[in-house]
């Protein structure tokens, strides 16, 4: 198996561009998570979904932020309009029955 | 609201040394706890999880303890290697499926 795919991996843009994270999940995985990593908060939970519906989004900073997951096999984080305190790395993570989270690269993005 | 504490934050260590890395966590009440490696600029990597039920789990030089009454979790790591350099996360699983993480312990492995 290919494991958790991110793209891009790394995306620079300028504040108040719209920015799209992209995740593949591992196939058979019936949970998707997005997690945010930064210096000062360290790994945070935004969202996660369950056979494609959303379960828990209260981790989400704010209307700017929105997530969905159309299949199993894929879903986007999108951050419209983006500001530099979001510059972060964002990861998505799957897993299954027993929830052993296995996590992506990663997408670093800075706003500028 | 679930803290996971680690302690200490960076430690170094010679090649060869026997080491120990300590998770706490305030609610005793969790479905599982789960310890990460990340290296430098990447993602983390699933090491070993241990399900409420049990004391223990190993995977090769490889140890995890937990002791969910006194709400706490140890790492051990026998033998350590230049290699075993990097972030050590733990992270508990309360039941609703996402995960609190530590803030890590940096562990670096002088040869």
């Amino acid at each position: 198996d290919a494991g958790v795919i991110q793209s891009p991996r790394h995306e620079v843009t300028e504040m108040g561009q719209e920015v799209t994270l992209r995740c593949k999940p591992i196939s058979g995985h019936d949970y998707l998570f997005w997690y945010r990593q930064t210096m000062m908060r360290g790994l945070e939970l935004l969202i996660y979904f369950n056979n494609n519906v959303p379960i828990d989004d209260s981790g989400m900073p704010e209307d700017r932020f929105s997530a969905k997951m159309p299949n199993a096999s894929f879903s986007t984080l999108k951050i419209q309009p983006s500001e530099p305190r979001d510059s972060a790395v964002y990861f998505c993570a799957s897993s299954a029955e027993k929830n052993e989270q296995y996590f992506g690269p990663g997408t670093r993005l800075t706003v500028t | 609201k679930q803290e996971v504490t680690q302690i200490p934050a960076a430690l170094s260590v010679p090649e060869g040394e026997n080491l120990v890395l300590n998770c706490s966590f305030t609610d005793s009440a969790i479905y599982n706890l789960q310890w990460f490696r990340q290296d430098p600029g990447k993602g983390l990597t699933s090491l070993l999880l241990i399900q409420s039920s049990q004391r223990e789990q190993t995977s090769g030089r490889l140890n995890a303890s937990l002791d969910k009454s006194s709400g706490r979790s140890t790492l051990y790591i026998a033998a350590s290697q230049p290699g075993d350099s990097a972030t050590y996360l733990c992270a508990v699983d309360t039941g609703r499926r996402a995960l609190t993480f530590g803030s890590g312990t940096r562990l670096q492995v002088q040869p």
